[in-house]
């Protein structure tokens, strides 16, 4: 069963617009999640986290929430940048254990 | 700090063939986990090893082994290779209480 979803495969923005990822989950043990940003025969590069204890977290151009009750977080990037255009996974994770990862999203960024 | 490395980065093997892929964490990480990333299935985690014990063990068969040396170094092994075993593996490390995994480069590994 998938309890990390990202249900739009692919996204398009223009540069310098807001790119709004999003992820969904269903195990409610999770209490740890974050983003992370994949480019082709490289591995994932973490982006940001977020504890199941907050709503809210930012990094420069990054700010994820979670909506805890709808049991959905977001990674907002503003503003897109060309470089920005890679795979982007969401992952979760219950006491650090093993991270259960979507299937990642495409994102382009159209300059 | 260096990052993840893993070696080596490609690999093509037969079916039936075993493989081992290293890995060596980031400088003062003691947990070291493997993934393996396929088209079909994802990311998938396979093991964590933390301090020379595997701490948790994911759902692959037990062709799939591993090991982590005294100096947190990682080796992962897979016997009588099959085609669906074609794939990117991966590991990551961290801090053995943290919650953010650094990833590696990858090991992409062609069974003919």
């Amino acid at each position: 069963d998938q309890q990390v979803k990202q249900n739009s495969p692919s996204l398009s923005v223009q540069e310098g617009r807001i790119s709004i990822l999003n992820c969904d989950y269903t195990n409610s043990m999770f209490d740890y999640f974050l983003w992370y940003k994949k480019y082709p025969a490289e591995g994932p590069t973490f982006l940001i986290s977020i504890s199941s204890i907050k709503d809210k977290n930012e990094d420069g151009r990054f700010t994820v929430f979670l909506n805890k009750s709808a049991k959905h977080l977001s990674l907002h990037i503003v503003p897109s940048q060309p470089g920005d255009s890679a795979v982007y996974f969401c992952a979760a994770t219950v006491y650090g254990n093993k991270l259960v990862f979507g299937a990642g999203t495409i994102l382009r960024v159209k300059s | 700090k260096a990052g993840v490395t893993q070696t080596p980065r490609y690999l093509i093997k037969t079916r039936g063939q075993q493989v081992t892929l290293s890995c060596s964490p980031i400088s003062g990480h003691r947990s070291v986990s493997w993934y393996q990333q396929t088209p079909g299935q994802g990311l998938q985690f396979l093991f964590e090893y933390f301090s020379e014990t595997q701490r948790n063990k994911g759902n692959f068969p037990g062709r799939f082994s591993g090991r982590q040396f005294s100096n947190s170094r990682s080796e992962m092994n897979v016997s009588t290779l099959e085609l669906g075993d074609s794939a990117l593996y991966l590991c990551a490390s961290k801090q053995g209480a943290g919650n953010e995994q650094f990833f590696g480069p990858g090991t992409r590994l062609t069974v003919l």
